[in-house]
């Protein structure tokens, strides 16, 4: 199983642009969480799936920001218009069962640079 | 509130050296914590949870409810522990985990 892909790993853009990052859980898995990563608040939950369904968004900053699960191995975080402030590294993790297993299926990371 | 803390941003020790990653939490009631590692170029993955009491690559971690506290121990410091090192609880609705903002962990020779 090549683990949880998220694509793009690198992605370069001017403020104002929309950005949409994407992501395939491992399959059987029927929870998936999208985090943000900065140096200065660390790794901070956007948002939680469960079978396809969000369940938690509490931590989506704004309206910019929005998710999709249309259905059990694809994912999106879309932000637009996006602004230099959304710079970060952007993660997918997925797992069986939730959160309450402790263990979460990382992805390699989609690094957003909002120029 | 539901918060990990983690003091340290790096810390620096030799080989050979023992080795403690300090963690905090905030919590009502009986919290689940974990600890998961970043290496180098390596994906986010979970090292060890506190309710199996593992050691796992010489790491231990003991949850101490007095002090709101599940430090990392290891005793013995390898080069191949410098790593990124968080802290995680499992938040108050079972939905997911709270990472606190991580330690940087530098063993060198």
């Amino acid at each position: 199983d090549a683990g949880v892909i998220q694509s793009p790993r690198h992605e370069v853009t001017e403020m104002g642009q929309e950005v949409t990052l994407r992501c395939k859980p491992i399959s059987g898995h029927n929870s998936l969480f999208w985090y943000r990563q900065t140096m200065m608040r660390g790794l901070e939950l956007l948002i939680y799936f469960n079978n396809n369904v969000p369940i938690d968004d509490s931590g989506m900053p704004e309206d910019r920001f929005s998710a999709k699960m249309p259905n059990a191995s694809f994912s999106t975080l879309k932000i637009q218009p996006s602004e230099p402030r959304d710079s970060a590294v952007y993660f997918c993790a997925s797992s069986r069962g939730g959160a309450g297993t402790g263990e979460l299926f990382f992805g390699e990371g989609s690094r957003l640079t909002v120029l | 509130a539901q918060r990990v803390t983690q003091p340290e941003k790096l810390l620096s020790v030799f080989k050979g050296a023992p080795v403690e990653l300090k963690c905090n939490y905030s919590y009502s009631g009986s919290p689940e914590l974990f600890w998961y590692v970043q290496y180098s170029r390596q994906r986010l993955q979970l090292l060890l949870r506190h309710i199996s009491r593992e050691s796992i690559k010489g790491f231990t971690a003991d949850l101490n409810k007095g002090e709101t506290s599940f430090h990392l121990k290891k005793p013995f410091a390898q080069e191949e522990d410098s790593a990124m090192y968080y802290c995680a609880l499992v938040n108050q609705a079972g939905t997911a985990l709270i990472f606190g903002k991580g330690t940087t962990l530098s063993v060198s020779s």
